[in-house]
């Protein structure tokens, strides 16, 4: 079975930083896109990063962008989103998902259940 | 950035009717859409790619059409399980930009 689990929400002081992580098994993830979506509470979904086959392109949302690292260590099947200095609007709740493509279409299928991060004093 | 606008924000049916949803793009993204659905507390869901194309699994009572900047999500015979929020996603280019949401409610 095809599984995305994130794990590493928690809170953090504003300022902060935290890394979540992202397991992959039933697939190969060293043969996917990758990518992040997050989602503020009672709000839609944001964007946030994707990261290419062996890292070769690498894409921010404007609003995380010299803050927030995406990475993916292929060996452990695993995705990575480090996020720092971190702000009270960056509180959400964090999606890892795999891009999918056919052609020159592509779609997040599947998503992971998702983190919690909550940016507060 | 592309912009995706839906309408309506929210909507209320009831069991068996039929709906349609619609997203506009700001500019042209011939049939790089897709849609998703998703339930309180859950992950989304992948209903329809490339604006038409069902995925795996899913209940052909959905449907999606459009092309170039209007598409529509329809839902025919409503069940009570489709009760949810519906997202646009266009893939064509980046950033991925969504719709703000459809939230379908039980009249």
């Amino acid at each position: 079975e095809v599984q995305l689990v994130e794990s590493g929400g928690g809170l953090v002081k504003p300022g902060g930083s935290l890394r979540i992580s992202c397991a992959a098994s039933g697939f190969t993830l060293s043969t996917y896109k990758m990518t992040w979506v997050r989602q503020a509470p009672g709000k839609g979904l944001e964007w946030v990063s994707s990261i290419s086959i062996s890292t070769t392109y690498i894409y921010y949302a404007k609003s995380v962008k010299g803050r927030f690292t995406i990475s993916r260590d292929d060996a452990k099947n695993s995705l990575y989103l480090q996020m720092n200095s971190l702000r009270v609007e960056d509180t959400a709740v964090y999606y890892c998902a795999r891009m999918t493509a056919r052609g020159p279409h592509n779609w997040f299928d599947p998503w992971g259940q998702g983190t919690l991060v909550t940016v507060s004093s | 950035d592309i912009q995706m606008t839906q309408s309506p924000s929210s909507l209320s049916a009831s069991v068996g009717d039929r709906v349609t949803i619609t997203c506009r793009a700001s500019q042209s993204i011939s049939g790089y859409l897709n849609w998703y659905q998703q339930k309180p507390g859950k992950a989304p869901k992948l209903l329809i790619y490339a604006a038409s194309s069902l995925q795996s699994g899913v209940p052909s009572r959905f449907s999606g059409s459009g092309s170039g900047t209007d598409f529509t999500l329809s839902i025919s015979g409503l069940q009570p399980e489709d009760f949810a929020t519906y997202y646009c996603q266009q893939s064509h280019s980046s950033p991925r930009t969504f719709g703000q949401g459809t939230k379908l409610e039980i009249k």
